[in-house]
């Protein structure tokens, strides 16, 4: 049983829209969470986290959201590039320190010219 | 070059063949994981490794053992391969000395086709 799904493989966006990617989770034992972008050929490289302390955590244009009640987190783009165009990861870690990350199926994020 | 470096990049291999990958690191970083990525399924953990004294199941080892040879290396081993084990692997690394263990660094993948 996946404790950290994606449920929406695909998105497509028009290039200085607003892209938002989704994970629920749950596992109420994750405390920290994590997303990765992946490009073809590369592996994953970090983008954003956010502790579960906090709601929402900004960086340029990406900005996480938590809703620890929900056990949902979304990743908010502003606005989408094209060359934001890759597989978004969710990930999660409980108790940090002695536990490996669980990571979402992906969402393959498309954003048009 | 790479700071964490899988080889091979590519490797075709028939059932029942032993295969070793392998990676290596210059971040000094402490912790090592092995995850593979299946369509539809996302990167999954097969062995991570705290130290070089301490290593750790996934949640998807059967099949697979591991080496940590040294704090820089730590090897994936299939000891008898099957075409489900066909998928791409990543080894990555983090850092507990920053407070960031969470923090991964990926390698560029092994693509395994096992026929």
């Amino acid at each position: 049983d996946q404790q950290v799904k994606q449920n929406s493989p695909s998105l497509s966006v028009q290039e200085g829209r607003i892209s938002i990617l989704n994970c629920d989770y749950t596992n109420s034992m994750f405390d920290y969470f994590l997303w990765y972008k992946k490009y073809p050929a590369e592996g994953p490289t970090f983008l954003i986290s956010i502790s579960s302390i906090k709601d929402k955590n900004e960086d340029g244009r990406f900005t996480v959201f938590l809703n620890k009640s929900a056990k949902h987190l979304s990743l908010h783009i502003v606005p989408s590039q094209p060359g934001d165009s890759a597989v978004y990861f969710c990930a999660a870690s409980a108790n940090p320190g002695r536990r490996a990350l669980t990571f979402g199926s992906g969402t393959r994020l498309q954003v048009q010219p | 070059d790479a700071d964490v470096t899988q080889t091979p990049r590519n490797r075709i291999t028939k059932t029942g063949k032993r295969i070793m990958l392998e990676c290596s690191q210059t971040k000094g970083h402490d912790r090592m994981y092995w995850y593979r990525q299946d369509p539809g399924l996302g990167l999954r953990l097969i062995y991570y490794s705290f130290d070089v004294k301490d290593i750790n199941k996934g949640e998807i080892s059967d099949g697979y053992s591991v080496s940590r040879q040294a704090q820089a290396k730590f090897s994936l081993s299939l000891e008898s391969a099957i075409p489900n084990q066909t998928a791409l692997y990543f080894c990555a690394t983090s850092d507990t000395t920053t407070g960031q263990n969470e923090k991964l660094f990926f390698g560029s993948g092994t693509q395994l086709s096992v026929l």
